[in-house]
């Protein structure tokens, strides 16, 4: 059985950096084709996603807020984490990781996401 | 970037009708090399995160009830549920992974009238 779960603050200050740990189990982030992301999502909002981290180190970022994070993995811990840096209310929104298990779906499963908010 | 552009933004469908939801693509999204097109379509009802319904346009995932079908090619795809049950109302998305940035679509919520 394949699950997610993302785990951080659920309260961040203006400028200050937020990191989320998404853990799973259920897979291998050292399969070949694997990948984890991050997806979020302000309250009444669409799905934005914003970073990838592939079984192969590959990694990958939303453009417009590529300067502001860093997605890394352990995979002995089997966790993947996101940093995103100078947080701002607009950030706040719920983030999910998400498992694609190959390049031929989208994002196979989701965690239950986590909600931040950020206001001082 | 790859924009993706659904309509209607909402919608409402009596019980045991159809209904449909559109999803443009800024650039094709068909892979020539396996004909395939690389969108995917979610379900995510209220308070819950989304739920993958079908992938390279009209593939159901495994357990997926077969009132849901996805069509199109290129540019332009459906979703349609063929006969809207009360678990049907959600938002649905379209997402494209023919290249990165992954994005989605806008979302389109489905209702009953």
């Amino acid at each position: 059985q394949i699950t997610l779960k993302e785990s951080g603050p659920t309260l961040v200050k203006p400028t200050q950096t937020l990191t989320l740990t998404c853990t799973f189990s259920g897979f291998s982030l050292r399969t070949s084709g694997v990948g984890v992301g991050w997806i979020r999502q302000p309250p009444g909002k669409a799905l934005e996603w914003l970073a990838l981290i592939y079984w192969d180190d590959d990694e990958r970022y939303s453009p417009s807020l590529k300067s502001r994070l860093t997605i890394t993995k352990d995979t002995s811990k089997n966790q993947v984490v996101l940093t995103m840096t100078d947080m701002d209310p607009v950030d706040t929104a719920t983030y999910y990781c998400a498992l694609r298990t190959d390049s031929y779906h989208g994002f196979d499963y989701w965690g239950q996401g986590a909600l931040v908010t950020v206001c001082s | 970037d790859i924009v993706m552009t659904q309509s209607p933004d909402s919608l409402a469908v009596s019980l045991g009708e159809r209904a449909t939801i559109n999803c443009k693509s800024s650039q094709s999204v068909l892979y020539s090399p396996n004909n395939k097109n690389y969108l995917s379509w979610y379900q995510q009802r209220p308070g819950q995160p989304p739920k993958l319904l079908i992938h390279w346009a009209s593939t159901r995932e495994s357990g997926v009830p077969d009132r849901f079908s996805g069509s199109g090619s290129g540019t332009d795809f459906t979703l349609t549920i063929s006969s809207l049950q009360a678990e049907d109302v959600a938002v649905y998305y379209c997402q494209q992974y023919y290249s990165s940035p992954l994005t989605f679509g806008g979302g389109t919520k489905v209702e009953i009238k």
